[in-house]
This record gives C-alpha cells, sequence and structure tokens, in this order.
C-alpha cells in the first residue's frame, strides 16, 4: 500500500459525458502528479501540480484539467469523453518536486 | 528528458540474479536515473535512483557506466514476485515529470 488512494477504482460511462476522478496524497506529501496507461499509448504523464499550483503539463488535452485544493487532494476532471480516452488513471504524489514518487492503485475508465 | 532505450522482455530464473540494462546515450550531466517497475494490475513503484555513483538499497542494485550513457538494474536474487515491467527513465528534476518508455517486462521462470 503506497498510502495514496484514488476513486472510484472503476468507472464506466457513455461518450460526451464527464467524470471527476478523485486523489488523496500521501500524508505530508505535496507533490501530485496524474498519468494515463492505454494499451496502445502506455504510461503518460498529465499534469503536475505541488502544493496547490501547477508546476508542468504534459500531453493532457483541452478537455481535461485538473486542480490540487487547499488539502492538497486532487482532482482530474475528464469532460467530452471519447471511446480513446478509455484508460488506467494513476494518481501519484511526492514530498517536493523531485523525490520518488508514489503511484496510487488507479482508476479505470471504460467510456462506451 | 533522454530518451532510454530498453529490451521489450527478459527472463530469468528464481534465485538468480537479473541484469536489466538501459541505455541513455544523450543523458545530460544533471539529469538522474530513475527505475519504477509495475506489478501486474498495479500501479508503478519506485525501486532505485543514481546520479554517478552505483546505488544499493533493498530493493536492487543500480550500475552507472562511468560516461553515464548506460545503465543496469541488478536484482541480486530474482523472486516470482519480481515478475514485472521495469522501466528506465532520465529525470531532469526541473520538473516532477517521469516519461515512461516502453520497459523490460521480466519473466522469472520457477
Amino acid at each position: 500500500d503506497s498510502g495514496v488512494t484514488q476513486t472510484p477504482k472503476h468507472l464506466i460511462t457513455a461518450t460526451g459525458q464527464r467524470v471527476t476522478l478523485r486523489c488523496s496524497p500521501r500524508s505530508g506529501d505535496l507533490s501530485v502528479y496524474w498519468y494515463q496507461q492505454s494499451l496502445d499509448q502506455g504510461l503518460q504523464f498529465l499534469i503536475q501540480y505541488y502544493n496547490g499550483e501547477e508546476r508542468a503539463k504534459g500531453n493532457i488535452l483541452e478537455r481535461f484539467s485538473a486542480q490540487q485544493f487547499p488539502d492538497l487532494h486532487s482532482e482530474l476532471n475528464l469532460s467530452s469523453l471519447e471511446l480513446g480516452d478509455s484508460a488506467l488513471y494513476f494518481c501519484a504524489s511526492s514530498v517536493g518536486l523531485d523525490n520518488e514518487q508514489f503511484f496510487g492503485p488507479g482508476t479505470r475508465l471504460t467510456v462506451l | 528528458d533522454a530518451k532510454t532505450t530498453q529490451p521489450n522482455s527478459m527472463e530469468s530464473n528464481e534465485e538468480e540474479p537479473v541484469h536489466l540494462p538501459c541505455n541513455h546515450s544523450t543523458i545530460s550531466g544533471t539529469d538522474y536515473i530513475h527505475w519504477y517497475r509495475q506489478l501486474p494490475s498495479q500501479g508503478p513503484e519506485y525501486v532505485i535512483h543514481g546520479l554517478t555513483s552505483n546505488v544499493n538499497n533493498r530493493m536492487a542494485s543500480l550500475a552507472i557506466a562511468e560516461d553515464r550513457k548506460s545503465s543496469t538494474l541488478i536484482l541480486h536474487r530474482a523472486t516470482l514476485r519480481d515478475a514485472a515491467v521495469y522501466y528506465c527513465i532520465t529525470y531532469s528534476g526541473n520538473t516532477g515529470k517521469l516519461i515512461f518508455g516502453q520497459g523490460t517486462t521480466l519473466q522469472v521462470k520457477p
């Protein structure tokens, strides 16, 4: 158990819908990262927050957005969902900006 | 972040050492080398990282070439639980983003 929690574990929805994935980092960790893992693209970095501020952006679509709240939990919002958005979404956290990252168990999103 | 090249797959026998190679010929002088692994149906898990010197921890050892263009992750005695995809990542530290390649799928045979 990494100490990072993600909810929900599984999510099934339809194309065009909007969903919110939630992540609670390990106690004391200020950085939160979001990654997407699909069969054809592998593990891809989406976005990072550090102490509430956006720190780095990767291959995140404009339909996706994220935020980190004052209590340091983070949410990833996915809108106008397409079939290709079906994937595992991982959240990770770390103490600072360049420490080892601890990954949560992931949320499996299925878009039908 | 420099590109890394790893073999797609490797096999090992249980209780034997495993050497997982990684090439990162375009690594810059300040990039760290990180290794993560992903067991089936789990999120990635940190294994080890280093900059220039060889590193040891309870999970593995990391041997870094003198020119830093390659490194080797060493599992001293493979167990069935070590069967996973191993990712070698070069990491600038300016941002926290890890750029994962395809990794090496390690099979451990009893």
